[in-house]
């Protein structure tokens, strides 16, 4: 199984609002990724868990706040965004930290 | 400065004429290429892993090879289904930082 699932697939939230995204994969991969990625650019790293900690955080801001409740899954937890924050956000996995990454389809998301 | 450019932005091809796409790379070290695959609204897709300058790797009708300061992705016979965006993507050694191109699109035209 090489498949790394994201939900929801999209999500419309207004400024106020708290919402989550979540990441599962089920190959046992040790390192697990948030990106952001804007129409026609590549996607820019956000956080890496290695081995369920917090191991690189690209100075992302703090209304953006990552969990990783298990080896499987991963969380994005959203509050107060800003429009500009609207864009597809990716989850990804490898075997180790930055080795070849798969990636899930994404979940897009729009901020009102 | 660690800095990966592609080129060319976009490619038009016909079906069947061969080309190459390039990924010019600059860092201290490099750990790792790496070449992906992204439809559009699509998440993108593990094509291949080069490490070290001479290495190649092939996949059906991609080919992809690495120097000392490039790589190429050839893409030979090209169909209609290959139409996507190309990144590439490098781990720079001593850094925590894996760094994507801009991409090139590639539309291969019936």
């Amino acid at each position: 199984d090489t498949e790394v699932t994201q939900t929801p697939k999209h999500l419309v939230m207004g400024m106020t609002n708290k919402k989550s995204l979540k990441c599962e994969q089920h190959m046992g991969h040790r390192a697990m990724y948030w990106y952001k990625q804007k129409a026609k650019k590549p996607p820019e790293l956000m956080f890496v868990y290695s081995y369920e900690k917090l191991s690189i955080n690209e100075s992302v801001p703090s209304r953006f706040s990552p969990e990783c409740p298990n080896s499987s899954l991963l969380n994005l937890h959203l509050h107060a965004l800003q429009p500009e924050d609207s864009a597809l956000y990716l989850c990804a996995s490898s075997q180790e930290t930055l080795y070849e990454q798969y990636f899930g389809p994404g979940t897009r998301l729009t901020v009102t | 400065e660690d800095q990966v450019t592609q080129s060319p932005e976009a490619l038009r091809l016909q079906e069947g004429e061969s080309s190459s796409l390039n990924c010019s790379y600059t860092v201290s070290g490099l750990r790792g290429l790496f070449w992906y695959r992204q439809d559009p609204g699509k998440g993108p897709e593990f094509l291949f892993t080069l490490y070290s300058a001479g290495e190649e790797k092939e996949k059906e009708r991609l080919k992809a090879t690495l120097t000392k300061k490039e790589s190429f992705l050839h893409i030979t016979a090209p169909k209609p289904e290959d139409s996507a965006t190309y990144l590439c993507a490098v781990h720079a050694s001593g850094t925590y930082k894996y760094i994507f191109g801009t991409g090139t699109r590639l539309k291969v035209l019936a």
